[in-house]
């Protein structure tokens, strides 16, 4: 059973700069896997953000940058706002015509 | 403007069936493979099905195998999940998604919600 990491939650200061991560409970995560990213405020649908590990879907701010740290996917904001604070989810492609999304992480700004 | 607007949703009991429907518009809708991803009260989303442009092709989340049937109707550009056995777990936001380039959900539905309950 694959199972893709995130961190529970981050706090971050309005203006700064916070890293989230994507990873694999077993091996690591490569471009192999196509990472994306998506942003979902409550109530509301997810809204694509980064996909193919590093590019920004259409009318995404700068903010948002996407790459590989390590054995990890991430999900750069740089220059936090206030309407950044909302729920972000990391996908697999595992292959085959199948996915597995990440937990979620909370973002605070505050 | 690319829409996708799910429908279909609502109280069942246990053990019971839903159908749920996901009408596209603005864009061609069959070269493109078709998800369903669901996100239960208060939890992550959590990718459920997926099928091939032509319908030759469906894969599902282990948990659903056996229970729910993706298809599509290019004709009509519309998809849809078939959902048996229904348990609470099903429970959730049930969102269709277009699959851009393979890998990636380009656009999402709304959302509609399925309540398993007795």
């Amino acid at each position: 059973q694959t199972v893709v990491t995130q961190e529970p939650s981050f706090s971050v200061s309005p203006g700064g700069t916070v890293t989230l991560t994507c990873g694999l409970s077993s091996g690591s995560v490569s471009t192999s896997y196509y990472p994306s990213w998506y942003q979902q405020t409550p109530g509301q649908a997810p809204r694509t953000l980064i996909y193919s590990t590093n590019t920004r879907s259409s009318g995404v701010p700068d903010r948002f940058s996407g790459s590989i740290l390590g054995k990890k996917a991430a999900l750069t904001i740089t220059g936090a706002q206030a309407d950044d604070e909302s729920d972000y989810y990391c996908v697999l492609y595992m292959g085959s015509g199948t996915w597995v999304f990440g937990g979620g992480t909370r973002v605070t700004v505050l | 403007e690319v829409q996708l607007v799910e429908s279909g949703g609502g109280l069942v009991q246990p053990g019971g069936s839903l159908r749920l429907s996901c009408a596209a518009s603005g864009f061609t809708f069959s070269p493109y493979r078709m998800t369903w991803v669901r996100q239960a009260p208060g939890k992550g989303l959590e990718w459920v099905a997926n099928i091939k442009q032509d319908g030759s092709e469906k894969n599902y989340v282990d948990s659903v195998k056996g229970r729910f049937t993706i298809s599509r109707d290019n004709a009509e550009n519309s998809l849809y999940l078939q959902m048996n056995s229904l348990r609470a777990e099903d429970t959730a936001v049930y969102y269709c998604a277009r699959a851009v380039s393979g890998y990636y959900f380009g656009n999402w539905g709304q959302g509609t919600l399925v309540t398993v309950s007795s």
